[in-house]
Parts: C-alpha cells; structure tokens; sequence
C-alpha cells in the first residue's frame, strides 16, 4: 500500500531562522496539498501541486513537487510567529481517489 | 457567507449513549468529508459524502454511520459511543472532489467538535 511519511513530526526554530517540512512517497502521488492549522483551529488550505518538478511560492513560502512526483517540500524562510502551527499535506495515488492527510509537522517558533 | 458549521462546539458523552455531529455548508459545494483528529495521528478520513443522497467510508468508519439527506448538511452519528472516539471531529467541504488537471479543489473545514466519550 501507499506508504507517505511527514517528517519532521515537530519543528522548533529562533525567529528568523527557515522552516521545511517533508511528505516523502514510496508511490508515485497524484497530485498534492498543503494545509495550515494553527493551535485550536481548523485546517486552512495553502496550495496545491500537480506537475512533476512543481515549485510555487506564496510571499515566503516555498512549495515544491519532486520530479518523480513522489516527495513534496513546504519551506518557509526567516520564521516569524504567526508561522507557528501544524503543517499537513494531503495526498492521493496515482489514479487513486482516496485522499489521506500526513500526520503533519507541528512548528513552534521561539521569539 | 458563513461557511462551514457544525454543531455542537463541545460534548460529553457516557459510554454506550449515542449523538448526531451536524455539518453545513453554505457553498453548494458537492462534496463532504468527516474526519477525526487525534495527537499524532493527523487527520483520519471517516466517511465522506460526493453528492445528496450518497455516502462512502474511509479510513476508519467503524463504529460511525453517515447521512446525506440534504446537499447542504452532512450529519456523523455514533450509534454507542466509546472511549476510544474520544477526538476532534472535523467537517470539510469541496466543490468537486476532482478538478481534472488541476488536480483536487480544496477543503473548506469547520471549526471542529470537541468530544469526550467517558
């Protein structure tokens, strides 16, 4: 079965230093999401990546898809606090419907 | 607009009693998702929904039963509660599930509900 794993499972870092979170894939993936979720709120979608090699960027965020289509990276540069939360992405198979979210990487950001 | 609701915010539950989860969706989005989250474990897809009248398991729909009377209102039952569903229960919304080449639209979430099976 499809196997992804989200690393790191927690993350703390200075203000001001990079942030990246991992979803690595033993498959090939159809597509990927990243969400936001900061403490006692919901999920907030982020972006979305579908092409081999994709890299997209939001202000300081940093979203990449590997080439294989089988790792994806969220990574943010110079962390401020308002970074802080859990960071999930949420995937599916190729040819697959069944979406799955990763088990996410939970942010602390020390001021 | 206001979204993505559920209801209640909070429960306390005893083992074996029962309760419906409500969700609505003021977007007329076609799709709906119950998910459970718990420490460590992400979050879980129960059942979804990808059109009224039609409901589908995920990952771990035992012990949880589903309805999509309305296209508006997903509810999440649990017909003898455990502790073991003891979590948060999330409730998502999407247009479609799949957006063709664009892959999958996105999820909206409700704010969440908070219950304790004792």
């Amino acid at each position: 079965g499809q196997q992804v794993m989200q690393i790191p499972q927690y993350q703390h870092v200075q203000e001001g230093e990079d942030f990246t979170t991992y979803c690595n894939s033993s498959t090939t993936l159809s597509n990927i999401q990243w969400y936001k979720q900061r403490p006692g709120g919901h999920p907030v979608f982020l972006i979305q990546l579908v092409k081999s090699g994709e890299v997209k960027k939001q202000k300081r965020l940093t979203f990449q898809f590997g080439e294989a289509k089988k790792n994806s990276s969220l990574h943010i540069t110079a962390t401020q606090t308002t970074d802080v939360g859990t960071y999930f992405c949420l995937y599916s198979g190729a040819g697959s419907y069944q979406l799955t979210f990763g088990k996410g990487t939970k942010l602390s950001v020390i001021p | 607009n206001a979204g993505v609701t559920q209801t209640p915010k909070f429960r306390v539950l005893k083992t074996g009693q029962s309760m419906t989860l409500l969700c609505a969706q003021d977007m007329n989005h076609e799709y709906m998702y119950w998910y459970r989250q718990d420490p460590g474990m992400g979050l879980r897809l129960i059942h979804y929904s990808v059109g009224e009248g039609t409901t589908a398991k995920g990952e771990v729909p035992d012990g949880y039963n589903v309805s999509r009377l309305k296209k508006q209102n997903f509810l999440l039952g649990l017909e003898s509660a455990a502790p073991s569903q003891t979590s948060v229960y999330f409730c998502a919304s999407s247009y479609f599930g799949l957006a063709g080449e664009e892959g999958y639209n996105e999820q909206f979430f409700g704010p969440g509900t908070r219950l304790t099976v004792l």
